[in-house]
């Protein structure tokens, strides 16, 4: 498998203009994770999704943020409009959830390559 | 949710020496703690992980020890080495309906001076 497949690499933008993020999971991996890196404030969490529903959004800024998943093997970020807080590294990640019968899971996150987004 | 605090943010070793980062966390229903190194233009990638059941690991040069009375678990790296050189992430998962989630320490920068 090829890993966890972000695209772009890199974005350079202008405020006010839309950004989309795109991610393609591990094939047959249940669990996908949206993260924000930056210098302030580390990685943060903003968004994980299991079986393609959304379980918790609480992490995401605002509502110019949103992410869907159609299927098992896509996933977007959208950001509308940008501003220039909004610069950061955004990684993806997926996870296989090792037990579907108890409500506990070892869960090894693999992370992409990450998208590189400025904010001009 | 849960908490975890990570210490030093940064670390600076002579290569051959050891390095110890440690972690603690809040939730005492945590049981999976992770550790991740994250290069230099890369995603953080799993190291190793420890599970409430067992108080000690060890792969190699690294180990990883965990202390659920006290809520703290660290990572040792042994004879380090300059591509050991990365950030390095702690983190935590506890159970219930938080399935899935992994809660992130701040990183820890390690250099490795040849």
């Amino acid at each position: 498998d090829a890993g966890v497949i972000q695209s772009p690499r890199h974005e350079v933008t202008e405020m006010g203009q839309e950004v989309t993020l795109r991610c393609k999971p591990i094939s047959g991996h249940d669990y996908l994770f949206w993260y924000r890196q930056t210098m302030m404030r580390g990685l943060e969490l903003l968004i994980y999704f299991n079986n393609n529903v959304p379980i918790d959004d609480s992490g995401m800024p605002e509502d110019r943020f949103s992410a869907k998943m159609p299927n098992a093997s896509f996933s977007t970020l959208k950001i509308q409009p940008s501003e220039p807080r909004d610069s950061a590294v955004y990684f993806c990640a997926s996870s296989l959830a090792t037990s579907r019968t108890v409500k506990t899971s070892y869960n090894e996150q693999f992370f992409g390559p990450g998208t590189r987004l400025t904010v001009l | 949710g849960e908490n975890v605090e990570q210490h030093p943010s940064t670390l600076s070793v002579q290569e051959g020496d050891s390095a110890v980062i440690k972690c603690t966390y809040s939730d005492s229903a945590s049981n999976y703690f992770p550790w991740y190194k994250q290069e230099l233009g890369k995603g953080p990638q799993l190291i190793i992980d420890i599970r409430s059941n067992v108080g000690e690991k060890k792969d190699q040069r690294i180990a990883v020890t965990l202390n659920k009375t006290a809520k703290h678990f660290s990572l040792h790296i042994t004879e380090t080495q300059p591509e050991d050189s990365a950030v390095y992430f702690c983190a935590a998962s506890p159970r219930g309906s938080t399935l899935g989630r992994l809660y992130f320490g701040r990183g820890t920068q390690l250099t490795v001076w040849p």
